[in-house]
This record gives structure tokens, sequence and C-alpha cells, in this order.
């Protein structure tokens, strides 16, 4: 079955930096898109990037755009995001999600891991 | 502000049959792009409960519908239960920002 599981999350202050990661099983890693989504405590939904599946391709949400990178690795079956400059605003919790095939949606959803910019 | 509209919050006494909308504009459901839902209890993850307007993915209950119609997109619940207490969000895809995905602000379900 497909399993996605983040870490990496955790404290840091504002302007710090943080690496989370995302080990992903139970299917074929390098054959599919995948993306990082973010919901901020008590609020909804926002893409934050994603990257094609050969790392040809990425984009990132304006908010994020210059700050943060997202990366993978296929032989280890792992997705990155990268985060600097971290500002207060980037506080929530940070899901792992494959695409669909077709790229319209996430069709699997890691558990997600908490990042809390705080001075 | 989010760029699909949601209600806030709906409630539905067990066994009734609820609906949440979906309102988006000419660049996102009215351009023709497919709408999608995601069901997310109480903390956890979102899971994917409608895919392609009308979908369902392997395991969800025949009692989750959706559809969509102009700019408007629509998710029912028929046959209530308390397991269905939870938030739920609509997505889609707007050709006018630079992000491909955009996510309704979410309806939290009571069930009374």
């Amino acid at each position: 079955q497909v399993q996605l599981v983040e870490s990496g999350g955790g404290l840091v202050k504002p302007g710090g930096s943080l690496r989370l990661s995302c080990a992903a099983s139970g299917f074929t890693f390098s054959d599919y898109y995948m993306s990082w989504i973010r919901q901020a405590p008590g609020k909804g939904l926002e893409w934050v990037s994603y990257i094609s599946s050969s790392s040809s391709y990425t984009n990132y949400a304006d908010s994020v755009k210059g700050r943060f990178t997202i990366s993978r690795d296929n032989a280890k079956n792992s997705l990155y995001l990268q985060m600097n400059s971290l500002r207060a605003e980037d506080t929530a919790v940070y899901y792992c999600a494959r695409e669909a095939r077709d790229g319209s949606h996430s069709d699997y959803w890691g558990q997600g891991t908490l990042v809390t910019v705080s001075s | 502000q989010s760029v699909l509209t949601q209600p806030p919050s709906v409630s539905g006494a067990p066994g009734q049959r609820v609906t949440i909308s979906c309102t988006g504009s000419s660049s996102n459901i009215g351009a023709g792009y497919d709408v999608h839902w995601y069901q997310q209890l109480p903390g956890t993850a979102p899971k994917l409960l409608i895919y392609g307007n009308s979908n369902r993915p392997s395991g969800v209950p025949d009692r989750f519908s959706g559809s969509k119609s102009g700019t408007s997109a629509s998710l029912a619940i028929t046959g209530l239960q308390a397991e269905d207490e939870a938030d739920y969000y609509c997505q889609s895809y707007d050709s006018s920002l630079s992000g491909p995905w955009v996510f309704g602000g979410g309806t939290k379900l009571t069930v009374l």
C-alpha cells in the first residue's frame, strides 16, 4: 500500500532554515510527480510546490518562491523541501502528497510534519 | 480569501442528506477544469474523496457523490453518519495563477 512519511519539522527562529523529508513506499516513486501542501493552524490547505518525476520541472507558490526548494532522490524514494528565510506565516503542517497520473489532484497524502517559526 | 468559495459550516442529523457547495470563476471551474474533494477527519491528513468531479476512489462509500455545473461544484453526502463529521475541501486548477492548484477554504460538517 502507498505510504508517505514526512519528517524534519520542528521549531525554528524567523530567518532560519529547515529541511523536510518524505519517505515513499508501496509504489514506483520515480513514476510520479510529487507535491508539498501545507495547512496553517486552524486554516485551510495551500499548495506549496511540485516536482516532476525526473526532477525536470518544478513550480512554487508565490508565497514561497525564492525561499523554498523542492527536490527528490528517486534512488532513495525520497522527496525533500529545503526551506530558507523562514517567516512566522510559514508555520503550518506540511504534507507530502503524490500527484495522480493526470496531475490534476493528489491521490495519497502523508500524515504531515509541523513546522513552527517563532522567536 | 480562498480562490474557491465554500460555506464555513453545514450540519445534518444522522440519516439525512447534506450538500457542500464550491464556487469558482471563469479561470478555474468555469474554464472546464475538474473539481476534486478531500475529507479531513479531526487530527488527520486529508484523504481523496472525489476526483474528476464525480468519481470515487476505491473504498469510498457511494453515499458520497460529486457534481459540477458552470462555475460551481457540489459534494453530496446521503445517509449521514457520525463518522462523516470532518472538514471537506474542494480543489481545482486555476489558469490565472502561478501555482496550478487552488483550494476552497473548507467546510466543517457537523453531524447533530
